[in-house]
């Protein structure tokens, strides 16, 4: 069965300092990839979404990339962190091109930054 | 107008009851559709798809009505335990990967 890893769970950063986030999904291949962030008492915001290796669409202009260096694994960053980076990071993937799949969430990273 | 609307709630319903939330889309091509369920500081969990003839899973009901654009979620008997925040998600084109969140409809069912 597919699983789907996130970490760390938790995170405190403060201001300026650098962030990796990682996820990591088992169990399928060549999935498509997202990192959504949902700020407290909002909705999910989608960051980016990956279809294969080194293929990254950005969906939000801000200080924050990702890379996706193998077929399962996608990582967030950010240089220089903001106090409104602040948030729920959540990882998610589908399997294949069809968009009647369903969409399946990581256990997600909460980031405060202060 | 928002790309998927949610009313955000609260619904505080008592044991038993039937509660319906609904939710709104602003593309007309808009090709699927689904409901999560996210408990508090969790991630979302698919709750059901929603597909066009409609579709019932226990004591949960989904419907698609693409004239008026909107999808439905109904819960009947309703449980403790399905106290939570109910996320629609629109898949807004064929051939894209966009899933658009809506930002939910908070549920508390009380004894």
């Amino acid at each position: 069965s597919q699983t789907i890893h996130q970490w760390p769970a938790t995170l405190v950063q403060p201001v300026g300092s650098p962030l990796s986030l990682e996820c990591t999904v088992e169990g399928t291949s060549n999935p498509n990839l997202y990192w959504y962030r949902q700020a407290a008492g909002r909705g999910l915001q989608l960051l980016f979404y990956s279809v294969g290796i080194g293929q990254i669409s950005s969906e939000v202009p801000q200080n924050l990339s990702a890379s996706r260096p193998q077929d399962r694994q996608f990582i967030l960053s950010s240089k220089k962190l903001l106090l409104s980076d602040s948030g729920f990071y959540l990882c998610a993937w589908i399997t294949g091109l069809s968009s009647y799949n369903e969409q399946f969430f990581g256990p997600g990273t909460r980031l405060t930054v202060l | 107008r928002k790309e998927v609307e949610q009313d955000p709630g609260p619904f505080n319903v008592p044991e038993g009851a039937t509660v319906a939330f609904n939710c709104t889309y602003s593309n007309s091509a808009s090709q699927s559709f689904f409901w999560y369920r996210q408990d508090c500081r969790k991630e979302p969990k698919l709750l059901m798809s929603v597909y066009s003839s409609g579709n019932e899973d226990g004591r949960f009901t989904a419907q698609l009505n693409r004239a008026s654009q909107y999808i439905s979620l109904l819960i009947r008997d309703s449980k403790l335990s399905d106290s939570a925040t109910y996320l629609c998600v629109v898949v807004p084109n064929s051939g894209t990967y966009k899933y658009i969140f809506g930002t939910g409809t908070r549920l508390k069912v009380l004894a």
